[in-house]
């Protein structure tokens, strides 16, 4: 079973701290990766895609790292409104099956604290 | 607006009576996915659709039915649901396979 992994904390920080989450992954076919943010009984929306040369969005900034198969995730100067689930997304795709696997993280739990 | 959306949104069933949550998106778009999302387990996929007619079980697809008889619509069916189905489900879309994706606000389902 390919599996993707996440650290599902609570990370509870401090307004204005770094925060830095990992998501590991086991299929070396992995293709495509993102990070979406889930607020309580809502559904998760894309905070960003994961591009293998790193990108950086206002505060955040996302890496992949193919040799040790995981993604990262790292926010600055976080804000209250950052609380949230953080799930990570592998997606795979076979072509002797002709089928791909899309894997949820199970999801990294933070808290910023006043 | 772009967007997905689901109905209902709340539903509360017996074991049993067969169910239809459905599930519409107005982006054109070509893939279409059902995932629930339980706690502790995290989100898991249940059917996806890659195209008009074309369907294929993700990692939980036991107890479920789908259809894709057009383009905008991607109906879960539960035609004997059981209590084990009480989860929260969302509907989700994307352009393509490898794309981001778009998720309906989710349909919150209790089988008693």
């Amino acid at each position: 079973r390919k599996e993707v992994e996440q650290d599902p904390g609570p990370f509870n920080v401090p307004e204005g701290a770094t925060v830095a989450f990992n998501c590991t992954y086991s299929n070396s076919a992995s293709q495509s990766f993102f990070w979406y943010r889930q607020d309580c009984r809502k559904e998760p929306k894309l905070l960003m895609s994961v591009y293998s040369s790193g990108n950086e969005d206002g505060r955040f900034t996302a890496q992949l790292n193919r040799a040790s198969q995981y993604i990262s995730l790292l926010i600055r100067d976080s804000k209250l409104s950052d609380s949230a689930t953080y799930l990570c997304v592998v997606v795979a795709w076979f072509s002797g099956a002709g089928s791909y696997q899309l894997t949820f993280g199970k999801g990294t739990k933070l808290s910023v604290i006043p | 607006e772009a967007q997905v959306t689901q109905n209902p949104r709340y539903l509360i069933t017996v074991t049993g009576k067969k169910l239809t949550v459905t599930c519409s998106q107005n982006m054109n778009h070509e893939y279409m996915s059902w995932y629930r999302q339980d706690p502790g387990l995290g989100l898991r996929q249940i059917y996806y659709s890659m195209n008009v007619e074309v369907t294929d079980k993700g990692d939980v697809p036991e107890g479920y039915k789908v259809s894709r008889k057009e383009k905008r619509n991607f109906p879960l069916i539960l035609e004997s649901p059981s209590p084990n189905q009480t989860s929260l489900y969302f509907c989700a879309s994307s352009l393509e396979w490898r794309s981001e994706q778009y998720f309906g606000p989710g349909t919150r389902l209790t089988v008693t």
